[in-house]
């Protein structure tokens, strides 16, 4: 099956520092996700971004279908960013299943 | 209404009791999923359902026994678990297998 990669899997920032997570994928994909986990569990939807550029306010993602990755990123962190991000995807060989990376792990500081 | 809701927040239950969590959206999606996250790991696909019939089962232990019973409803009930199955369940939708996944919140699951 697909694989997929996040780096770094752990990121420690200073509120107000900027970041970039990505995630390599082994193989063409038709949805890439792009989700923050918040300390209680809850998975909130960020981008769904199988190619291009997107921005949301202090977010937004890149994805570089051809030479399959996808990088988000975080500008003027804030506490409230911490948590796991997770980047999930679908090959298009892969029917409805959606295989997620092993997270990176932020911690934004004070 | 853009949101998955899960029934209950946290469920505690012994090796032989019987429960079931609760998975409820109203977004129209006709696919739904059960997830299942450990500690520090990612989350883990159960099952899938399109149009309420079952399209895949990750080869599932029999003591989980997913149900649809409407296109809104999932239900997912839980007999004879074990302590390894204390996790963080997790519900989605979409609107078509192919689309995008939105979550609930979880259900979090302790086996004594």
């Amino acid at each position: 099956g697909i694989q997929v990669e996040q780096s770094p899997p752990d990121l420690i920032l200073q509120e107000g520092a900027n970041s970039t997570l990505r995630c390599n994928f082994s193989d063409s994909v038709n949805n890439l996700q792009w989700f923050h986990q918040n300390p209680w569990g809850q998975l909130i939807n960020l981008f769904y971004i199988p190619s291009g550029t997107k921005q949301n306010g202090r977010l937004s993602a890149t994805t570089v279908a051809t030479e399959r990755y996808s990088l988000l990123y975080i500008s003027s962190s804030q506490t409230t960013d911490s948590g796991v991000y997770f980047c999930a995807v679908r090959g298009e060989t892969s029917g409805s299943r959606l295989t997620f990376g092993e997270g990176t792990q932020l911690t934004v500081n004070p | 209404d853009t949101e998955v809701t899960q029934t209950p927040k946290h469920l505690v239950m012994g090796m032989t009791n019987k429960k079931s969590l609760k998975c409820e959206q109203h977004m129209g999606h006709r696919a739904m999923y059960w997830y299942k996250q450990k500690a520090k790991k990612p989350p883990e696909l159960m099952f899938v359902y399109s149009y309420e019939k079952l399209s895949i089962n990750e080869s599932v232990p029999s003591r989980f026994s997913p149900e649809c019973p409407n296109s809104s409803l999932l239900n997912l009930h839980l007999h004879a678990l074990q302590p390894e199955d204390s996790a963080l369940y997790l519900c989605a939708s979409s609107q078509v297998v192919t689309s995008i996944e939105f979550f609930g919140p979880g259900t979090r699951l302790t086996v004594l």
